[in-house]
C-alpha cells in the first residue's frame, strides 16, 4: 500500500458526459501528479500540482483540467468524454516539487470506460 | 524532445534464470533515468532511478540497471529471478533544466515461468 488514494476505482459512463476523478496524496505529500495509462498510447505524463499551485504540464489535453486543494487532495476532471479516453488513470504523490528526482508514489488507479 | 523505447514488449523467462530488459533513449540535452514495475492489478512502484554519479544502480530486490550515455540505454538486470518478478517494467526519462515532462517507454512484460 503506497499511501496514495483513489476513488472511484472503476467508472463507467458515456459519451459526452464529464467525470471527476479523486486523489488524495501520501500524508505530508505536497505534489500531487496524474498519469493515463491507455493501450494506444501507453503511460503519459498528465500534469503536477505542488502545494495547490500547477507545475508541470505534459499531454493533457483541453477537455481535461485538473486542481489541488487546501487540504492537497486533487481531482482531474475530464469533459466531453470520447471513446478514446478509457485508460487507466494513476494519480502519483512525492513530497516535494521535484518531479525529476523525488520518489513518486502511486496510487492503485481509477479505471475509465466510455461506452 | 526525448523518447524512450523498450525493444521487448514481452520477454518470457524461466525462474532462476538471468534477464535483461533493453531501454534506449533518445535526448538532445542530459537526462534522468527512472525503471518502473507494475505488478498485476497495482499501481507503478519505482524500481531505481539514476541522476548522478556511479552508472550502475541497484534495487533493494536485485535488479541493477547500468547508465551507458554512449549508447544512450538504460538496460534493467537481474542474475537470477522469482516468479515474484513477473509484471510489467517501465523505463521512463526526464531532461535535466529542462520542462518538467517524464517519458515512458511501452512497458515490457516480464513472465517467469516454473
Amino acid at each position: 500500500d503506497s499511501g496514495v488514494t483513489q476513488t472511484p476505482k472503476h467508472l463507467i459512463t458515456a459519451t459526452g458526459q464529464r467525470v471527476t476523478l479523486r486523489c488524495s496524496p501520501r500524508s505530508g505529500d505536497l505534489s500531487v501528479y496524474w498519469y493515463q495509462q491507455s493501450l494506444d498510447q501507453g503511460l503519459q505524463f498528465l500534469i503536477q500540482y505542488y502545494n495547490g499551485e500547477e507545475r508541470a504540464k505534459g499531454n493533457i489535453l483541453e477537455r481535461f483540467s485538473a486542481q489541488q486543494f487546501p487540504d492537497l487532495h486533487s481531482e482531474l476532471n475530464l469533459s466531453s468524454l470520447e471513446l478514446g479516453d478509457s485508460a487507466l488513470y494513476f494519480c502519483a504523490s512525492s513530497p516535494r516539487d521535484y518531479l525529476s528526482t523525488d520518489t513518486q508514489y502511486f496510487g492503485p488507479g481509477t479505471r475509465l470506460t466510455v461506452l | 524532445a526525448q523518447s524512450v523505447t523498450q525493444l521487448d514488449s514481452q520477454v518470457p523467462v524461466f525462474e532462476e534464470a538471468p534477464v535483461e530488459l533493453r531501454c534506449n533513449y533518445s535526448s538532445s540535452v542530459s537526462v534522468y533515468l527512472f525503471w518502473y514495475v507494475q505488478y498485476p492489478n497495482q499501481g507503478l512502484q519505482l524500481l531505481l532511478k539514476y541522476l548522478s554519479g556511479s552508472t550502475l544502480v541497484k534495487s533493494i530486490n536485485g535488479f541493477e540497471a547500468e547508465f551507458n550515455k554512449s549508447q544512450t540505454s538504460f538496460h534493467l538486470r537481474k542474475p537470477s529471478v522469482h516468479i515474484s518478478d513477473t509484471a510489467e517494467y517501465f523505463c521512463a526519462v526526464i531532461t535535466q533544466g529542462g520542462s518538467e515532462k517524464l517519458v515512458f517507454g511501452k512497458g515490457t512484460k516480464l513472465t517467469v515461468n516454473p
